[in-house]
């Protein structure tokens, strides 16, 4: 079975400063790692993914995450955040072949000017 | 070219009521999801359909229903509602069934049970 734990469900930061979002996962199996924001009132949108190669993946809006197979952790990241980047962040995972997605509880970035 | 549409928007029903979501994919999608987001948790898996067929299930009991048409648009169906089932209902899409594709989200169907 896989699972994705997100450690804090809450992260207030300063605009311009900069955050890390935490996701850990627990799987028997090779994952696919994925990063997806939620704006509100909205459906949910790719970030970035990991499948294979280079553990430093960029996204869109100047995020990254990486892949740590040792610490079975993909942690997201951004050295600036922007008042538009106030939303609910879900970190997620599959694997090869899996016909579902499993979702973590998610993270809400909030932004304080 | 439209992404992911779904409806309706928002929607309320009283215990016991059945209800329909509807979704159309991104035009060349042959692959749709749904899952359940219930308030401050993350999305829960519910179906997948490629090609008409049912290609995997989540743990939900079997008052969840969903079919896809020949167009590839689908609908997810609820028999019997409990409040409980009251969420936003998102529907996916992607080109195929590889699970590295990615997949489009639509804005949901808001459901209140009452």
């Amino acid at each position: 079975a896989q699972s994705v734990t997100q450690l804090d469900s809450q992260v207030p930061v300063f605009e311009e400063a900069p955050v890390e979002l935490r996701c850990n996962y627990s799987s028997s199996v090779s994952v696919y790692l994925f990063w997806y924001v939620q704006y509100p009132n909205q459906g949910l949108q790719l970030l970035l993914k990991y499948l294979s190669g280079s553990t430093l993946v960029k996204g869109i809006n100047g995020f990254e995450a990486e892949f740590n197979k040792s610490q079975t952790s993909f942690h997201l990241r951004k050295p600036s955040v922007h008042i538009s980047d106030t939303a609910e962040y879900f970190c997620a995972v599959n694997s090869p072949g899996a016909s579902k997605i499993i979702f973590g509880s998610g993270t809400r970035l909030s932004i304080r000017p | 070219d439209a992404g992911v549409t779904q409806s309706p928007t928002h929607l309320i029903k009283t215990r016991g009521q059945q209800v329909t979501l509807r979704c159309s994919p991104i035009s060349g999608h042959k692959s749709v999801s749904w899952y359940q987001q219930v308030l401050g948790q993350g999305p829960q898996f519910i179906f997948q359909y490629y090609e008409k067929e049912e290609r995997g299930r989540g743990n939900f009991p079997d008052r969840f229903s969903a079919r896809q048409f020949p167009n590839y648009s689908s609908e997810l169906n609820v028999n019997a509602l409990l409040l409980g089932d009251s969420a936003l209902y998102l529907c996916a899409s992607s080109s195929g069934t590889n699970s590295g594709n990615t997949i489009y989200f639509g804005e949901g169907s808001w459901l209140t049970v009452v």
